[in-house]
């Protein structure tokens, strides 16, 4: 059974803080996902890493893929209050589904 | 475009009574997706469609039913609800492998059906 943990479970931060969160796995992934879910809305997708070693930058957000791809992080920088939400990983599963991580909750305070 | 959209948003459910959950995509994607999110546990797949007329059982489908009668639409059934079925319900679509390079995994979500069962 592929699982992905994701940490730290929660974070709460100061604006202008730097953080990494983590997404880890014993299985290969074809590729992985990154989504941001704000309360009361549905998962949003960030970005999809598919190579080894790939670095993806999107504005102060930078999303690394393992070079053995069984794990990737999310790096913010200078965070701000518009960061905060729940960042979900995804790795392809197989069959075009997908297997979520269970998620990091980002607080960032003013 | 609407993108994915459910029906209802909230519903408060008595335990053995039914229901059913809409979802609608206009993005002619292929695939289609019912999750349920519990919290600390993340997004677990119920059931998923590949196509018009298929469905297949995902993680946790024990107490569900669904259907794809139309390309646009995903239906989830409960027909007898319980307690353990509270939590909030989403659906999501993707391409399949019928989309652009490298965007088969992707998926897009609709805004999610709370649902609680008494």
């Amino acid at each position: 059974t592929q699982l992905l943990e994701q940490s730290p479970q929660f974070l709460s931060i100061q604006e202008g803080e730097n953080l990494t969160v983590y997404c880890n796995s014993s299985s290969v992934f074809s590729s992985l996902q990154w989504y941001r879910q704000e309360p009361g809305e549905g998962p949003v997708l960030l970005v999809t890493v598919v190579t080894g070693g790939e670095v993806k930058k999107l504005k102060r957000l930078t999303f690394q893929f393992g070079d053995a791809r069984k794990d990737s992080s999310l790096h913010i920088t200078a965070a701000q209050p518009g960061d905060t939400g729940l960042y979900l990983c995804a790795g392809a599963g197989g069959y075009n589904k997908l297997i979520f991580g269970a998620g990091t909750r980002l607080a960032v305070h003013p | 475009n609407a993108g994915v959209t459910q029906t209802p948003k909230f519903r408060v459910l008595k335990t053995g009574q039914s229901m059913t959950l809409l979802c609608a995509q206009d993005m002619n994607h292929e695939y289609m997706y019912w999750y349920r999110q519990d919290p600390g546990m993340g997004l677990r797949l119920i059931h998923y469609s590949v196509g018009e007329g298929t469905t297949a059982k995902g993680e946790v489908p024990d107490g569900y039913n669904v259907s794809r009668l139309k390309k646009q639409n995903f239906l989830l059934g409960l027909e007898s609800a319980a307690p353990s079925q509270t939590s909030v319900y989403f659906c999501a679509s993707s391409y399949g492998d019928r989309g652009p390079p490298g965007s088969s995994y992707e998926q897009y979500f609709g805004p999610g059906t709370r649902l609680t069962v008494t």
